[in-house]
């Protein structure tokens, strides 16, 4: 096993495009988070997902975001209309099973929007 | 809400020396866990240590060991030793027992190794 990965690791963006990333956890993680790191920053919580259940999301996560596991096992998280604000680090993080208390976390994406 | 603050946006240490990374947090909750981690230049983040709250036994891993305090809600960390490898962003983070493990981090130290 590999670890977490995500795709892609940049994305350079103009002001109003839609971006998608994907996160593939650990397998047989069933529980997976994201996390938005600004520069200088620690990472904030976004959201997160047991198994295909998106059973939290922070309040910094607006209608233009959206996030979706939907087998389970990777996960996508879309921004639309994309603004200089969403410039950050995207990082995902999973856990394994019930019991487990590690998040490992993937590289992140870093997102620029022009 | 829980919050974590950092207050040493830079620390710096030689070579074979001690360094020590200070943390602290709000919360009124009783069970919870506390972490750092480490996240190296353009790389990855990793766990470096962690705690449970109702333990009383500060955790060790090698080189690195915690002062945790728990009633003036304090966590520092301290790295032995110092290697090069070491230089890196460290994160405190918490982890309430009823948030779903999410992690609240704090705003960091950039740690320098001086050879």
């Amino acid at each position: 096993d590999t670890g977490v990965s995500q795709n892609p690791r940049h994305k350079i963006t103009k002001r109003g495009q839609n971006v998608t990333f994907r996160c593939d956890p650990i397998s047989e993680h069933n529980r997976l988070y994201w996390y938005r790191q600004t520069l200088g920053q620690g990472p904030e919580f976004l959201t997160y997902f047991q198994n295909e259940a998106q059973l939290e999301k922070s309040r910094l996560l607006s209608d233009r975001f959206s996030a979706e596991r939907p087998k389970g096992s990777f996960s996508t998280l879309e921004i639309q209309r994309t603004e200089q604000g969403d410039s950050a680090m995207y990082l995902c993080a999973s856990i394994e099973g019930l019991g487990g208390w590690e998040q490992f976390f993937g590289p992140g994406t870093r997102l620029t929007v022009l | 809400a829980q919050t974590v603050t950092q207050s040493q946006p830079e620390m710096s240490v030689q070579e074979a020396e001690t360094v020590t990374l200070s943390c602290t947090y709000d919360t009124s909750e009783s069970d919870y866990y506390l972490f750092w981690y480490k996240q190296p230049p353009s790389r990855q983040m990793i766990l470096v240590i962690r705690q449970e709250a109702y333990k009383q036994q500060n955790a060790t891993e090698n080189r690195f060991s915690v002062n945790f305090q728990k009633a003036a809600k304090s966590f520092s960390l301290k790295i032995s030793d110092s290697q090069l490898g070491d230089a890196a962003m460290y994160f405190c983070a918490y982890r309430s027992q009823t948030s779903g493990s999410r992690l609240t981090f704090g705003e960091g130290t950039q740690l320098t190794v001086n050879p």
